[in-house]
């Protein structure tokens, strides 16, 4: 069962424009939301979070939408940048989580295109 | 500032073989430390966790074994590799109570 899911799987949009990316849960628990961008070869880094108290978090030209109800959240990646191609991947934790443990979804690989 | 070392970066290995991988963590005292697998293009799966020294939990069965002989160590090893075990591991750690997990630059493993 996965908890975490994303979409679309993969993304191509050009320079300048706004990528939005799609990310929704099941356990009602989960309280913690990070994004982690990854590059080929490399390990996943965080990229910006947010808690389920806020319904909006910002961070230069990216943003997270927060949907408590629907249990749906979104990453809004504006001014897009071939630099920012990469997986980007949604995460969840909550307090029945084992401890530090994220539950990953299968990442949106995001092509930009300049 | 804390950074995080994985050794090697990649492995070829053949089925049947052992493997040790490693992690050290340096400018961060006891952090809680983590092992991750990859598949080729897909999610992130936690393997192992560990809070202390000398103590490491099992998050998912996969023939694999981990331990912590240091603080700031962190190994992933198995006596027989499987095909199965291909892919990219990742080692992580998270300060205390905080709730970023910081991951190092992964270890590519081929099991051929």
């Amino acid at each position: 069962q996965q908890q975490v899911r994303q979409s679309p799987q993969s993304l191509t949009v050009w320079e300048g424009e706004t990528a939005i990316l799609n990310c929704s849960y099941e356990d009602s628990t989960f309280n913690y939301f990070p994004w982690y961008q990854q590059f080929p070869g490399e390990g996943p880094a965080l990229l910006i979070s947010i808690r389920s108290v806020s319904d909006k978090k910002e961070d230069g030209r990216f943003t997270i939408f927060f949907n408590k109800r629907e249990k749906k959240l979104s990453l809004h990646i504006t001014d897009s940048q071939p630099g920012d191609s990469a997986t980007y991947f949604c995460a969840a934790s909550g307090r029945t989580q084992v401890v530090g443990q994220l539950t990953f979804g299968r990442g949106t690989r995001l092509q930009v295109y300049a | 500032a804390q950074t995080i070392h994985q050794w090697p970066v990649a492995e070829i290995k053949a089925v049947g073989s052992p493997l040790s991988l490693g992690c050290t963590i340096k400018g961060k005292s006891s952090p809680n430390l983590y092992w991750y697998w990859q598949a080729t293009g897909g999610t992130l799966q936690q393997l192992f966790y560990s809070i202390t020294v000398g103590q490491v939990e099992s998050v998912v069965q996969l023939n694999l074994s981990a331990s912590r002989p240091k603080d700031d160590q962190f190994i992933l090893s198995t006596e027989k590799l499987l095909l199965s075990h291909s892919g990219f591991y990742l080692c992580a750690w998270r300060g205390g109570s905080a709730e970023t997990l910081y991951f190092g630059s992964g270890t590519r493993l081929t099991v051929l």
